[in-house]
């Protein structure tokens, strides 16, 4: 079975401060998906990449997969409080449902 | 739209009783989803729905049962709960399963203690 592992397990960053989260899958990924869960609440899908060496953005968050299809980065650029939260990535195989990492807990402080 | 909704949201019980997790969703999706979410385990599915008349096992099936209802809503049911189903659960829904793949919409969660 597929399984995803993400780094760091937790990142306390600066106000403004830039920071990556990488999540490595065992096999080749299908679709690799970036979820962020505010403290006590739902997850919240931030973007879909599928292809190799793809690359999409929103706001301040990049995510990238890597040519080969095993590993993602999620890049944040000039933090804000707002960005604090549980940071999830969620691996597609093709044809079982999503498989999830344990997560990137988020702290921003001033 | 609501998108997915869960009741209750939270639930304390005692161990050896039942219960039954509520979830529906308006966006006309076709598969629907459990998860259980611990401490420094991740989220886990728990039990999916493809299809409306289809359901499969997940990861950490035992202690549950599911039904789906119809297409919007899907059940899920601790028949006699353990303290060690004290978790958060999460509903989830998708326009389908299978590829290409759709992303997953959440729920809010519900969080239930089993003492």
């Amino acid at each position: 079975s597929q399984e995803l592992e993400q780094s760091p397990q937790s990142l306390i960053v600066q106000e403004g401060k830039n920071l990556t989260i990488n999540c490595t899958s065992s096999k080749t990924l299908y679709g690799l998906y970036w979820y962020k869960q505010k403290y006590g609440e739902g997850l919240i899908f931030l973007m879909m990449l599928q292809k190799g060496g793809e690359e999409k953005s929103h706001e301040k968050i990049t995510a990238k997969l890597d040519e080969k299809k095993q590993q993602s980065s999620l890049h944040i650029t000039a933090s804000q409080p707002s960005h604090a939260g549980i940071y999830l990535c969620g691996a597609d195989s093709g044809n079982t449902p999503l498989v999830f990492g344990k997560g990137t807990r988020l702290s921003v402080i001033a | 739209n609501a998108g997915v909704t869960q009741t209750p949201k939270f639930q304390v019980l005692k161990t050896g009783q039942s219960m039954t997790l509520q979830c529906a969703q308006d966006m006309n999706h076709n598969s629907m989803y459990w998860y259980r979410q611990d401490p420094g385990m991740g989220l886990r599915l728990i039990y999916y729905s493809a299809s409306e008349g289809t359901t499969d096992k997940g990861e950490v099936p035992n202690g549950y049962n599911v039904s789906r209802l119809n297409k919007r809503e899907f059940s899920l049911r601790l028949e006699s709960a353990a303290p060690s189903q004290t978790s958060v659960y999460f509903c989830a829904s998708s326009y389908k399963q299978g590829w290409p793949s759709y992303e997953q919409y959440f729920g809010p969660g519900t969080r239930l203690t089993v003492t």
